[in-house]
């Protein structure tokens, strides 16, 4: 069965610190990889999505994550954190013509300010 | 706002009422989606309809019955429930059931007493 790991359940860091959260998935197929973001009181919304092409996604608000197929992997980062990334973050993938999109148990961001 | 409307957002009952959550969508998407947010637990997928025909039922308790009138309307009807199933119910839309990106609302909080 797909599964999908987020090793970090907590992060906390300071501002300007660079941020990198880490994302493995089971599933030897082709995948549909993304990142979506919870902040405090608000619904989910997609950050960044891998379909095909460039392994290297940027997303918003300065986002990016790679996928590295080698190492099943597709780890989020941010050179520079900002209080506002204080938030809950959720990785998801969908095994290509799948129609089920399967979560992580999402790593809690805490930037202290 | 995100497209997706849910209500009410906060919902207790005790174990043997009958309540309904809905959602809407404004997207104009084909698929509509159930999650299930519990603290500490990965986002659940509950439901999956396409063209308003249910196409995933990850095997959920039978006293959660899902609804699809239209493409743009899905209901949960919640009876007798257990305490357990306390959590917040996520509905969310994508364009079809493969391309998965999702968009979310901002869910029904419930709490079974």
């Amino acid at each position: 069965a797909q599964s999908v790991s987020q090793h970090n359940h907590h992060v906390i860091l300071s501002e300007a610190a660079s941020l990198e959260l880490g994302c493995n998935y089971s599933y030897g197929g082709t995948v549909n990889l993304f990142w979506y973001v919870q902040y405090p009181g608000q619904h989910l919304q997609l950050l960044l999505k891998y379909f095909s092409g460039d392994p290297l996604v940027k997303g918003i608000k300065g986002f990016e994550a790679e996928f590295i197929k080698s190492k099943f992997s597709f780890n989020l980062r941010k050179p520079s954190v900002q209080w506002s990334d204080t938030a809950e973050y959720f990785c998801a993938v969908n095994a290509g013509r799948d129609d089920k999109i399967i979560f992580g148990k999402g790593t809690r961001l805490h930037i202290l300010p | 706002e995100t497209g997706v409307t849910q209500t009410p957002r906060h919902l207790v009952m005790g174990m043997t009422n009958k309540k309904s959550l809905k959602c809407e969508q404004h997207l104009g998407h084909n698929a509509m989606y159930w999650y299930k947010q519990s603290a500490k637990k990965p986002l659940e997928l509950m439901f999956v309809y396409s063209l308003e025909e249910r196409v995933e039922n990850n095997s959920v308790p039978s006293r959660f019955s899902p609804e699809c009138p239209n493409s743009s309307h899905l209901f949960l009807h919640l009876h007798t429930l257990q305490p357990e199933d306390s959590a917040l119910y996520l509905c969310a839309s994508s364009q079809d059931a493969i391309t998965g990106e999702l968009f979310f609302g901002e869910g029904s909080r419930l709490t079974v007493l």
